[in-house]
């Protein structure tokens, strides 16, 4: 499985723009990049994915590079529910459906003060 | 998004006995379901990928015999924890996805297991 490199933690203030970076130097071709985030005692959540574009929904956006060798999720407004440890993971979509799996890194542990 | 449900979310049960841990998808059909395993301040740790009605596929390290997984219909899998010992305790998450075009993986809220 490709791997992702994720900080341990980060800090932010409520109201407040998020970056948080990840690198994936060894990507391949076929791997799209998905954020999920775990918030206390509970299951992972989705957050976004993306292939080459940039991508934006409800909750946050995706910035990748060029060579795809990173990415940043961002938060544009922080509240304190978005304290949470948010996951890089990398999807090969050339596997067949079955075979498929999510293989989750570390994280970054959010931490988010009013 | 998708609803994928666990039953029970927190159990106890005695070293030496066999817990059962069902995860069912509520609202879409879940060709493939996932079972991780997560200690404290650590990550998620694959244990196995269940393709419905197919056997499933342990990751290196996890013991079928133990822990015993069922994927008998596109709604439901179970796992089942045999023998259990303290060592076994810890937060079990299964998560699920459909197939065809479907792309998202969902996950359950999980379950604690506690072995005393």
């Amino acid at each position: 499985d490709a791997k992702t490199t994720q900080p341990n933690s980060m800090e932010s203030n409520e109201e407040e723009p998020v970056h948080l970076p990840c690198n994936h130097s060894t990507i391949s071709g076929t791997d799209y990049i998905h954020w999920y985030r775990q918030l206390p005692s509970q299951g992972p959540e989705y957050v976004i994915h993306g292939l080459t574009s940039n991508v934006n929904n409800r909750m946050a956006s995706l910035a990748i590079a060029e060579d795809r060798k990173s990415s940043t999720l961002i938060l544009h407004r922080a509240t304190l529910r978005d304290a949470a440890v948010y996951y890089c993971i990398l999807r090969d979509l050339a596997e067949a459906q079955g075979a498929q799996k999510l293989v989750f890194g570390q994280g970054t542990r959010l931490t988010i003060n009013p | 998004g998708a609803v994928v449900s666990q039953h029970p979310s927190r159990v106890i049960c005695k070293s030496g006995t066999s817990v059962k841990i069902e995860c069912r998808s509520l609202d879409f059909q879940a060709t493939t379901m996932f079972w991780y395993r997560q200690f404290p301040k650590q990550s998620l740790m694959l244990m196995a990928t269940s393709n419905e009605g197919s056997k499933a596929t342990y990751e290196q390290g996890v013991e079928k015999d133990k822990f015993l997984i069922n994927h008998a219909s596109l709604t439901l899998s179970t796992l089942t924890v045999t023998s259990a010992h303290p060592e076994d305790s810890s937060f079990y998450i299964c998560s699920a996805r459909g197939g065809g075009l479907s792309y998202e993986q969902y996950f359950g809220p999980g379950t604690r297991l506690t072995v005393t």
